[in-house]
């Protein structure tokens, strides 16, 4: 079974500093997608980025980018210049690319911008 | 572009009561998934949609839940004899017709048993 580790409940940032999050995951698939979402105080789940397995570059959005490290298994995410509406949870998540279309989140990251 | 909805927000039940929540997906979107979500943790699957088929359910999904989509369109989520186990926030996604496309999430429901 896959399962998505956070091992950081909660960080905090400096407004205009960069943060990095930390995600590790347990698959035996070599296909699959990573996402980062992020959800606000108002709890609506919004998708930050997301990353395909077989492709080497690391994608990026404006100011967040990821470092997928396959082999390691390790997908973090990089918030630069960080802003005041950054502040949420962040859940890291993971999808195989065949058969089950679910996604297996992590526990979470409660990110703090501290003005 | 209209986003996932989801109604009631809120609910507040007794224990022992049925619930049922709804669920509009985005329009074009033929695949739906359910999660449910407690204080602390991340989304957990409990059941998809392609269109009117339901494909996958999940453990947790226990026989007192049941869920539809009679016509691949809304969805709606059934609780019967509610526990205070059950108290969560029921979030629901839609996706597009490709496996490989990103599920956007609703506002979700916050259930709350009594």
């Amino acid at each position: 079974a896959q399962t998505v580790t956070q091992s950081q409940p909660e960080m905090s940032v400096q407004e205009a500093e960069t943060v990095t999050l930390s995600c590790t995951y347990d698959t035996s698939e070599s296909d699959y997608y990573l996402f980062w979402y992020k959800q606000p105080p108002s709890r609506q789940m919004i998708l930050v980025i997301r990353q395909e397995a077989y492709k080497q570059q690391n994608a990026t959005e404006n100011r967040f980018s990821v470092n997928f490290q396959k082999a390691a298994k390790s997908f973090s995410l990089k918030i630069s210049d960080s802003q005041l509406g950054d502040a949420a949870m962040y859940f890291c998540a993971y999808r195989p690319n065949f058969g089950n279309e679910k996604l297996t989140f992590g526990t979470g990251t409660r990110l703090t911008i501290i003005p | 572009d209209t986003g996932v909805s989801q109604n009631p927000r809120h609910k507040i039940t007794k224990r022992g009561q049925n619930v049922t929540f709804r669920c509009d997906p985005i329009s074009e979107h033929n695949r739906l998934y359910w999660y449910r979500q407690t204080l602390g943790q991340g989304p957990e699957f409990l059941t998809y949609f392609q269109n009117e088929a339901q494909l996958e359910k999940s453990r947790l999904l226990s026989d007192r839940f049941s869920a539809e989509r009679p016509k691949g369109s809304f969805s709606t989520l059934e609780i019967q004899r509610t526990e205070q186990g059950d108290s969560a926030m029921y979030l629901c996604a839609s996706s597009a017709a490709s496996v490989a496309d990103t599920q956007y999430f609703g506002p979700g429901t916050r259930l709350t048993v009594l």
